[in-house]
């Protein structure tokens, strides 16, 4: 009963290093979320996906894409970093596509950008 | 600039007593509003949502206000217990798109 499943759960990166964090989800939900925590900034959208073959921009896309392969995972990728994206990022997924149920969170990744 | 402003940041509350947290928000096409709560090392888990056509709804010892012309909601806990220590997101979502406030650390004292 694995839900949210996201990789790595930690990393580092010096500053112009690329990576993607994974994530799949194993309940047949529609929508997925990409967010990162930050402390006294609470959980701030990166992007989302309502449906399979659809992405959005969220609060604050920039430095990020995203990739939803299939209608189970959902892809971060940091082309760049730099040592703002030092940060916690959660993925999500939500069996509603218009935002109204329940969202399912992975445990983390915490990524640490030098 | 944020779209859902809660208070307090910190809040610690005695056993027994009730941990009031609130959140506004600005945008009048939020349709749904969850709480979510957090305990270290962990992701978001939700506790309890409304929706805007109800003023309140509670469920076991948790209660959310909603006010509508006010744009404003807010999370009762009552007899609050140390197991409820844990930092609390209040949310709301339009669209497919969900926003988070900036979170509240409840600290409950035995």
């Amino acid at each position: 009963n694995a839900g949210v499943t996201q990789t790595p759960k930690f990393q580092v990166l010096k500053t112009g290093q690329s990576m993607t964090l994974q994530c799949a989800q194993d309940m047949n939900h529609n929508s997925m979320y990409w967010y990162r925590q930050d402390p006294g900034m609470g959980l701030r959208l990166i992007y989302y996906s309502a449906s399979e073959g659809t992405t959005d921009k969220g609060e604050v896309p920039n430095g990020y894409n995203v990739s939803r392969l299939n209608k189970r995972e959902f892809s971060l990728r940091l082309e760049s970093a730099a040592p703002s994206q030092t940060s916690v990022y959660f993925c999500a997924s939500s069996p509603l596509r218009d935002g109204s149920g329940e969202l399912f969170f992975g445990e983390g990744s915490r990524l640490t950008v030098l | 600039q944020q779209q859902v402003k809660q208070s307090p940041q910190s809040l610690i509350v005695q056993k027994g007593g009730i941990s009031i947290i609130n959140c506004a928000y600005e945008n009048t096409a939020f349709d749904y509003f969850p709480w979510y709560q957090q305990f270290p090392g962990k992701g978001p888990a939700l506790l309890i949502a409304i929706r805007p056509d109800v003023s309140e709804k509670k469920e076991g010892r948790f209660t959310i206000s909603f006010n509508k012309s006010a744009k404003q909601f807010s999370l009762h806990i009552m007899d609050s217990q140390p197991g409820d220590s844990a930092t609390y997101f209040c949310a709301a979502s339009s669209a497919s798109k969900i926003i988070f406030g900036s979170g509240t650390r409840l600290s409950i004292r035995p």
